[in-house]
């Protein structure tokens, strides 16, 4: 079975600047998951997609970074314009379910950015 | 609140030692779930287990072991003679909410386990 795939794997762009990530997600998991890990600390839940639709983004800062999942499967997270404390490992997650008797998550090797 | 403490931030032992990793979590919710997960340097979060509030079985996966404790809030983790392989963070989550359809999952910090050979 095919993991969680996020491209790209680094990244290094200047301040103000923009970037996306990409996650495809294991075939047949309805939740996707946006995570932030700044070095040193655990994930933050950035976004949660149940299918297409958003089920959490209440950590999601909405003035710099968007995130989208057209057609239920793979997703995009952006962030326009970037700042220095942006700089983290972005991690994709899917699981078969969501909700409260979650499944576990599954993830992928993440994005690393580094803002300069 | 929903919280969740791994005070150990950095455990380091020799090779084919036992190691506990430790985490307590709070919760007011009746119904939850625990997790573990391991952080290689290659960065990949990999799952090792979940356990139901309802559960407290203690379990056992070949040098791996898990001690629920609801008494005491907490959910440990052992390494029985560790391995260089080892070598990782690991993580300690819960899951828990008011009603069915929404969950998140609450991180612990994280514990940086090196073994030495």
């Amino acid at each position: 079975e095919a993991g969680v795939a996020q491209s790209p794997r680094y990244k290094i762009i200047e301040k103000r600047q923009s970037v996306a990530f990409w996650c495809n997600p294991i075939s047949g998991h309805a939740t996707l998951y946006w995570y932030q890990q700044i070095l040193g600390q655990g994930p933050k839940l950035l976004i949660q997609f149940q299918n297409n639709g958003v089920v959490d983004d209440s950590q999601l800062p909405k003035d710099r970074f968007s995130a989208e999942r057209l057609k239920g499967v793979d997703s995009t997270l952006k962030i326009q314009p970037a700042k220095l404390e942006d700089s983290a490992v972005y991690l994709c997650a899917s699981s078969l379910l969501g909700g409260y008797k979650n499944t576990e998550a599954f993830f992928g090797q993440g994005t690393r950015l580094t803002v300069v | 609140a929903q919280k969740v403490t791994q005070a150990q931030t950095e455990i380091s032992v020799v090779e084919k030692e036992d190691v506990t990793l430790d985490c307590v979590y709070e919760t007011r919710d009746t119904t939850y779930y625990l997790f573990w997960y391991k952080q290689p340097p290659s960065g990949e979060l990999v799952f090792l287990i979940r356990r139901n509030s309802f559960d407290e079985q203690n379990e056992i996966s070949g040098r791996y072991s898990w001690n629920f404790q609801k008494s005491t809030s907490s959910f440990n983790f052992t390494i029985t003679a560790s391995q260089v392989v080892d070598s990782a963070v690991y993580f300690c989550a819960l899951s828990a909410g008011p009603s069915d359809s929404n969950y998140q999952l609450i991180w612990g910090a994280g514990t940086k386990l090196i073994i030495k050979p």
